[in-house]
């Protein structure tokens, strides 16, 4: 089957936009994570969704970061008045179940954002 | 100092090498300990994931975890130009938020 989708793959904005970066997570999968993935370093954690609540957001680096997932499938990850700082991968993540030992999460190929 | 300490390489070897890759953690509250493998512009997938101390073997791979002295290792035997892309370690506890280390980056050289 089809394995965890973003769009865009690429995304240049200027700074003060508003943009709007999407998640299509593997089919029945009830948990979604999103991520922040700098030049050079590995994935930090923003925020985790089971079905449609938002468990998790302390990794949303300021309040120009909102994320939703209002129907419990696709998740939208929102970054308004856009900075240089937040240029990154951001990756999605899902996994099967809300609550696990060993769970693995899928992650989709990433929008890559540049803020000029 | 950050929870997951990874040095960043680049590590090249020689096709069919031992390469070893190691991270260490400060956290002790870690107890699912895992090894990605992410490849330009994609994302990371996983390759290896154990729980606690122990060693785990997946054909040419094996992850070892030694929590008293908070340290994962991969070891890859007979390398190949293919295993060439960053190696993300990882680990968690409680529900399934995960904490990255830097990434090695790995080139084996034909």
């Amino acid at each position: 089957g089809a394995g965890v989708s973003q769009s865009p793959r690429y995304k240049v904005a200027k700074r003060g936009q508003d943009v709007a970066l999407r998640c299509d997570p593997i089919s029945g999968h009830v948990s979604l994570f999103w991520y922040q993935q700098a030049l050079g370093q590995g994935p930090e954690f923003l925020t985790y969704f089971q079905n449609e609540a938002q468990l998790d957001k302390s990794g949303l680096p300021s309040d120009r970061f909102f994320a939703e997932r209002p129907e419990g499938s696709v998740s939208t990850l929102k970054i308004q008045r856009t900075q240089q700082e937040d240029s990154a991968v951001y990756l999605c993540a899902s996994s099967l179940v809300g609550q696990g030992n060993e769970e693995t999460q899928y992650f989709g190929p990433g929008t890559r954002l540049l803020v000029l | 100092q950050k929870e997951v300490e990874q040095d960043p390489g680049p590590l090249s070897v020689p096709e069919g090498a031992i390469v070893s890759l190691n991270c260490t953690y400060s956290n002790s509250a870690f107890q699912y300990f895992m090894w990605y493998r992410q490849y330009s512009r994609k994302g990371p997938e996983l390759l290896m994931y154990t729980y606690s101390s122990g060693n785990k073997e997946d054909g040419r791979f094996t992850a070892q975890v030694d929590k008293s002295s908070k340290y994962i290792s991969l070891f890859i035997r007979d390398s190949q130009p293919s295993d060439s892309a960053t190696y993300l370690c990882a680990m968690r506890w409680g529900y399934q938020k995960v904490t990255f280390g830097t990434g090695t980056k790995l080139q084996v050289i034909p």
